[in-house]
């Protein structure tokens, strides 16, 4: 099992530019969630989904898009990037189990917007 | 809303020393409770977890027990080493009616062991 993946590795935008950042998961994990995470605040949950073909906000999900057509994918949009958005997005999933939701993470994507 | 917080950091320490990191939630119901680890580079490893009161959860030497009535899951380590240099993070997950599993974290504590 690969896990959870994620491209790029790294980005530069430029400002008001659009990118999507890519994730998939190979373990048939029904939960998946994208975070951002700034130096010193710990992580932030940005959008998360449940299943195939749902998804919701989480804390911070302005300036953001997301879409769940199959369990394995769960591509993060950026419409008009912006220095704000300058962060490492990980994405994770997890198959819950009883009181138990072990999220597993992908490696992260470094995202410069200048 | 729940929250979580841990000690500042960094924490800098020597090999064979003992580690402590503090964490500290709160949560209106019965969160389960996490300690990930972040290596240089690489994404977030779950360390160790409890998911009710008095429940002790151990991993890799490392060990923290849930405590309801402080309402802490410290981290400890007897003896660190230079490998464990690492960003820890304490998180909660609450399973209510919503089901999403959220993960709720810390800013992360940053320990450097040095020989």
């Amino acid at each position: 099992n690969a896990g959870v993946t994620q491209t790029p590795k790294f980005r530069i935008l430029k400002i008001g530019q659009s990118m999507t950042l890519q994730c998939t998961q190979d373990m048939n994990h029904n939960y998946m969630y994208w975070y951002r995470q700034d130096p010193g605040m710990g992580l932030k949950l940005i959008y998360y989904s449940v299943g195939a073909g749902i998804t919701d906000k989480g804390e911070v999900p302005n300036g953001y898009n997301v879409s769940r057509s199959t369990t394995e994918d769960f591509p993060l949009r950026l419409e008009l990037a912006a220095p704000s958005q300058t962060s490492v997005y990980f994405c994770a999933s997890s198959y819950p189990k009883g009181l138990v939701n072990e999220q597993f993470f992908g490696p992260g994507t470094r995202l410069t917007v200048l | 809303g729940d929250s979580v917080t841990q000690m500042e950091g960094p924490v800098t320490l020597s090999e064979e020393a003992f580690l402590t990191i503090n964490c500290t939630y709160t949560a209106t119901g019965y969160p389960s409770l996490f300690w990930y680890v972040q290596y240089p580079g690489e994404g977030l490893q779950l360390l160790l977890k409890a998911t009710k009161a008095d429940d002790k959860g151990s991993n890799k030497g490392f060990e923290a027990t849930y405590r309801k009535e402080t309402t802490s899951f410290h981290l400890e380590k007897g003896s660190v080493q230079v490998s464990d240099s690492a960003v820890y993070f304490c998180a909660l997950s609450e399973f209510g009616s919503s089901n999403t599993g959220k993960l709720i974290f810390g800013q992360g504590t940053t320990l450097q062991v040095k020989p």
